[in-house]
């Protein structure tokens, strides 16, 4: 059954452009964890932020985490073409079980 | 190089004819896990394992079946595929926990 849900499920910009995508779940978590998939590739995960935490940043990407709204964001500064890819969303499950959303496909331009 | 492989990357089959697609970690993860991809639904997962010897249904479970004997590995067995078992397919593992790490997949065709 899927815990996370992204939204939106696609999204079109500009290389340079900030892209933001959400991810809302329905239980209450550990932590949530964000990938980027290539496509038909392996996921890479990009970042973890626990329950606790309200906002975590890594180089380009910003992650928040509203636990009374069961939702988060990722944000991906100054996107580059390169930054083309579907991004996931992921919360545990009985302590490590992750629950996938179903993604947002992000297409940058140049 | 801590890396997570599948084997085959890529296998085309028949109805029926038993197979088994292969995943090894070389982190020392207590954490495993088998998920499919198709269109439209995402990930799901399949299998996970808690440590050796300790296995437990994912959300579509049906139809396979996995071991772990090793720690490091933690084959998923598809005893009589069918077309629907078509899919792209990925093994990943972790710490308690932790991040998950993701093997490159293997891409099923049941004809």
């Amino acid at each position: 059954s899927q815990q996370g849900e992204e939204d939106p499920q696609a999204l079109s910009i500009q290389e340079g452009e900030n892209a933001t995508m959400n991810c809302s779940y329905k239980t209450s978590i550990n932590n949530l964890q964000w990938y980027r998939q290539n496509s038909g590739r392996g996921l890479v995960h990009l970042i973890l932020i626990r329950s606790n935490e309200r906002e975590k940043h890594s180089g380009r990407l910003r992650v928040t985490l509203d636990t009374s709204k069961k939702s988060s964001s990722l944000l991906i500064t100054a996107s580059r073409a390169a930054d083309t890819a579907s991004y996931f969303c992921a919360t545990t499950r009985g302590g490590t079980a992750l629950i996938f959303g179903k993604g947002t496909t992000l297409s940058v331009s140049s | 190089e801590a890396q997570v492989t599948q084997n085959p990357r890529y296998l085309i089959t028949v109805t029926g004819k038993k197979l088994t697609v292969t995943c090894s970690q070389n982190m020392n993860h207590e954490y495993m896990s088998w998920y499919r991809q198709d269109p439209g639904l995402g990930l799901r997962q399949i299998y996970y394992s808690m440590n050796v010897e300790v296995t437990d249904k994912g959300d579509v479970p049906e139809g396979y079946k996995v071991s772990r004997k090793e720690k490091r590995n933690f084959p998923l067995i598809l005893e009589s595929p069918s077309p629907n078992q078509t899919s792209l397919y990925f093994c990943a593992s972790s710490g308690l926990g932790d991040e998950q790490y993701f093997g490159p997949g293997t891409r099923l065709t049941v004809t």
